[in-house]
């Protein structure tokens, strides 16, 4: 079981905006503005695309941003393009034990 | 350019042991931390440890504390991430990523490597 939660899936037409949320707690999100976003299409490596909650990651397009509100981290993929088809993982700092905590994963569908 | 570059696959039988391996090329090696991940078939990324390569200072999640060990040769830029008896439950994807910030706060890794698959089975 993730220690932080998404929703398995999202959708949206090309061009159109799509968000994730990824929920924590008071130890984890709450706690640090370190939140990153990982972007993994299938059979590849994940890649950074968002660290430290708002900052965009070299290289990616500023149709990502990432906000954060409490417990809760969400990426907004703005302009849907086909090639943003992929799953979306958050993850945070979690202190000095647990150290870096995932999210399950959201699967980004362009319809 | 910074690339990690991983070991290929690996099939293995319950009760073995394995290492395998991420050599890191395009930067000085030595001065970032390397961390490792798992990937079960179907399912999210796991952080399993972290090291240092300058001085081999590593940190284990409590999930993998004692199930794995982490280790570094400075001296050709790789890390290494082993098993002393491995178990069906081991099988997965592992990545290696390079540690991307001043401080292990930051929770920013990468590039990350290609991965490298293991099977366990009898």
């Amino acid at each position: 079981q993730s220690a932080l939660t998404q929703p398995p899936s999202a959708s949206g037409s090309p061009g159109q905006s799509v968000t994730i949320s990824c929920a924590g707690t008071s130890s984890d999100v709450g706690a640090y503005n370190y939140v990153s976003w990982y972007q993994q299409h299938p059979g590849k490596a994940p890649k950074l695309i968002i660290y430290e909650v708002t900052q965009r990651s070299s290289g990616v397009p500023d149709r990502f941003s990432g906000s954060k509100s409490g417990n809760t981290a969400s990426l907004t993929v703005s302009g849907l393009q086909a090639e943003d088809e992929a799953e979306y993982y958050c993850s945070s700092y979690a202190g000095s034990i647990n150290t870096y905590v995932f999210g399950p994963g959201t699967m980004v569908t362009v319809l | 350019e910074v690339q990690l570059v991983q070991s290929g696959a690996e099939v293995k039988k319950p009760g073995e042991s394995l290492k395998i391996s991420c050599q890191g090329s395009g930067y000085e090696f030595g001065g970032w931390w390397i961390g490792w991940f798992r990937q079960m078939p179907g399912k999210g990324l796991e952080w399993m440890g972290i090291i240092y390569p300058h001085n081999s200072e590593a940190y284990y999640s409590p999930s993998f504390q004692g199930q794995v060990t982490i280790s570094v040769d400075k001296s050709i830029s790789t890390a290494y991430l082993q098993w002393s008896s491995l178990k069906a439950s081991d099988s997965g994807m592992y990545y290696c990523a390079r540690f991307s910030a001043p401080t292990l706060t930051a929770n920013r890794f990468d590039p990350w490597g290609q991965g490298t698959l293991l099977t366990v089975s009898s």
